[in-house]
């Protein structure tokens, strides 16, 4: 059974400032990683997708890390805004199944 | 267009009644899912069905049923709702697996918020 970790809970940071969320799976035999957002309230919004073949992924300021090997997946995001405060979670793919991190939460102080 | 939409967006309803959940994708995806987030805010896959057939029954009630009436449709519906039923339930699409091919994004509707009172 895929376990999906996510460290820390929540974070808080001065306008900025890099972020650092990181994420854990315990099985390694994935398709693919996503990392979405989910502001209050709201659906979730696809932010990058790492395929299993893929060691990182870039996208504006965001920039994920994929180490299958190890189970590991690390979403950076530069320059921090208060629109980047939101709850971010990590996702991984096996088979039919989409298996989330409990979310990492942020909130980015102007 | 809205890839992933479901209706309603927001449902208030009494124990015991029976309440659905209708979800659609215009994407041509093959593959749809049911989500659940409790109040805790944990995301936990539900049902998975791939060309209207079931793949996944992740231990959910038998008063939850989904159906697929084509591969663009999944609906969700409860019988005799519970009070633990109150959370919101995403409905998501996507391409099927394939280890052969690069892999594919999940995309999920905005959500439907179920309150049992």
């Amino acid at each position: 059974k895929q376990e999906v970790t996510q460290i820390p809970a929540a974070l808080s940071v001065p306008e900025g400032e890099n972020l650092v969320l990181n994420c854990s799976f315990t099985d390694s035999a994935i398709y693919n990683l996503q990392w979405f957002r989910q502001d209050p309230g709201k659906g979730l919004t696809s932010l990058l997708l790492i395929q299993s073949s893929q060691r990182e992924q870039t996208s504006g300021r965001l920039n994920a890390s994929l180490d299958k090997s190890s189970g590991r997946s690390t979403l950076y995001i530069a320059a921090s805004q208060p629109g980047d405060s939101a709850t971010y979670l990590c996702a991984v793919r096996n088979d039919y199944k989409l298996s989330f991190g409990a979310g990492t939460t942020v909130t980015v102080r102007a | 267009d809205t890839a992933v939409s479901q209706t309603p967006k927001y449902l208030v309803t009494q124990m015991g009644n029976d309440k659905s959940i209708k979800c659609e994708q215009n994407l041509g995806h093959d593959t749809m899912y049911w989500y659940k987030q409790d109040s805790k805010k944990f995301l936990k896959i539900m049902f998975s069905y791939n060309n209207k057939e079931l793949i996944i029954n992740e231990t959910v009630p038998n008063r939850f049923s989904p159906k697929s009436p084509d591969k663009a449709h999944l609906n969700l519906h409860i019988n005799s709702l519970e009070l633990g039923d109150s959370a919101v339930y995403f409905c998501a699409s996507s391409h099927p697996p394939d280890r052969g091919s690069s892999g594919n994004t999940i995309y999920f509707g905005e959500g439907s918020w179920l309150t049992v009172v």
